[in-house]
């Protein structure tokens, strides 16, 4: 596709359960970030893979969250024994270069909702 | 702990202004600006970037960036209600990833 693409768009889970977030990124992009985005706050940054480098795992709020990439393409976001603390929007985003012109280009986002 | 500062806001502005977003970076290696818009309940989208030190013009927006003082800014020439939204600073360190202060939150008044 043209763009960053999200799925699910919606997701409502019971607390404790698992869930799994995907992003697919512009083709050829070699940067993919996930981050977090609680109503009304900034963007909390989640993790970073770049190319075939080991991914920024810095901010992942706990060791629930974790994340790959497969084939340098497609990403998973996946939270365990998910809290109502980890309902937000997730959002993906790819970008085309390394280092100095890095634009990244965001998808629509997940909205997770924990009950 | 590379850090990017923005004034949260809200800012407000009358309608036909020039409204003015700033951002502060503290890491002078750093390479490449953003600015991206993001609506209400929508996702961020770029609206303007900057490599060198200068201003850069598209449309009624300038980008501006002083690397010496390590800011980088944008103006809103003619606000319309229409601009209203979380505007985000991005700055790029070499191969390290995007880092994105926390907006600031701009309203136009008509």
């Amino acid at each position: 596709g043209a763009g960053v693409s999200q799925s699910p768009s919606n997701k409502v889970t019971e607390k404790g359960k698992d869930v799994e977030l995907r992003c697919d990124p512009i083709s050829g992009h070699t940067a993919l970030y996930w981050y977090r985005q609680s109503l009304g706050q900034g963007l909390e940054f989640l993790i970073y893979f770049q190319g075939n480098s080991a991914p920024d795992k810095s901010g992942l709020p706990s060791d629930r969250f974790s994340a790959e990439r497969t084939g340098g393409s497609v990403s998973t976001l996946t939270i365990q024994r998910t809290q109502q603390e980890d309902s937000a929007v997730y959002l993906c985003a790819s970008s085309p270069r390394t280092g100095g012109e890095g634009e990244a280009f965001f998808g629509q986002g997940t909205r997770l909702t924990v009950v | 702990q590379k850090e990017v500062e923005q004034n949260s806001g809200p800012l407000s502005v009358p309608e036909g202004a020039i409204a003015s977003l700033n951002c502060t970076y503290s890491d002078r290696g750093s390479q490449s600006f953003f600015w991206y818009r993001q609506y209400s309940g929508k996702s961020p989208e770029l609206i303007m970037f900057i490599y060198s030190n200068g201003d850069k013009e598209d449309g009624r927006f300038t980008a501006q960036l002083n690397k010496a003082s390590q800011y980088v800014s944008l103006l809103i020439r003619d606000s319309q209600p229409s601009d209203s939204a979380t505007y985000l600073c991005a700055v790029h360190f070499g191969n390290e990833k995007l880092t994105f202060g926390t907006g600031t939150r701009l309203t136009i008044i008509p």
